[in-house]
């Protein structure tokens, strides 16, 4: 069974730095694209980041370009967002999610790691 | 950037009774569209993708239609368990984006 395991929640001040990590189960974590999706509280649905292909092709929202970075570890199975610069309207909560192989809809998610920016 | 509008915010429904909710792309997105179902304090399911394939583990109650720029979610005889908030997604470009929802409550 695919499973995208996501540690819980962080508290950070504005603009510091943290690490999510989505670590991956019953697939390769180069299988397949992955990517973030975040909530803000409240709020509904946006779209973050993804890494396509085995080059680690990168894309992101406009709201995180420049700050966030997506990457992948196979020696740990896991997928990686560097989220540098915080600031308070990032919060939210973060779901790993798993593209289906040819589009771009999301067939497999993760619980979510809530991440609140504030002072 | 390709914007999505959902209508409408809530949708107020009785038990056995159908839902309709539509979802409107500023531009051509073909059959690139996904509907996701979510309740509170859960992450997201996929519901429909291409438009109108239903994911496995939804029931044939779900249906959807649509290309292009226009498309609905029909949930032909709501039961208990789908009272939830639907989102669509287009998978036409980047940047992918997400309609702003529709809640389906009780009425």
């Amino acid at each position: 069974e695919m499973q995208l395991v996501q540690p819980g929640r962080n508290l950070i001040q504005p603009g510091g730095s943290l690490r999510l990590s989505c670590a991956v189960s019953g697939f390769s974590v180069y299988d397949f694209d992955l990517g973030w999706v975040r909530q803000a509280p409240g709020k509904g649905l946006e779209w973050v980041a993804t890494v396509t292909g085995r080059d680690d092709t990168p894309h992101y929202a406009d709201s995180v370009w420049g700050r966030f970075t997506v990457s992948r570890d196979i020696s740990k199975n896991t997928m990686y967002l560097q989220m540098n610069s915080l600031r308070t309207d990032d919060t939210a909560v973060y779901y790993c999610a798993k593209p289906n192989r040819d589009y771009f809809y999301m067939d497999v998610w993760g619980r979510g790691t809530t991440v609140i920016v504030s002072s | 950037e390709i914007v999505m509008t959902q209508s409408p915010a809530t949708l107020s429904v009785s038990p056995g009774e159908r839902a309709t909710l539509f979802c409107r792309a500023s531009q051509n997105i073909n059959n690139k569209l996904g509907w996701y179902q979510q309740k509170p304090g859960q992450a997201p399911r996929l519901v429909i993708y291409d438009a109108s394939t239903r994911a496995t583990s939804f029931p044939a109650r779900f249906s959807g239609s649509g290309s292009g720029t226009e498309f609905t979610l029909t949930i032909s005889s709501l039961q208990s368990e789908d009272f939830a908030v639907y989102y669509c997604q287009q998978y036409r470009n980047w940047p992918l984006t997400f309609g702003g929802g529709t809640k389906v409550e009780i009425k």
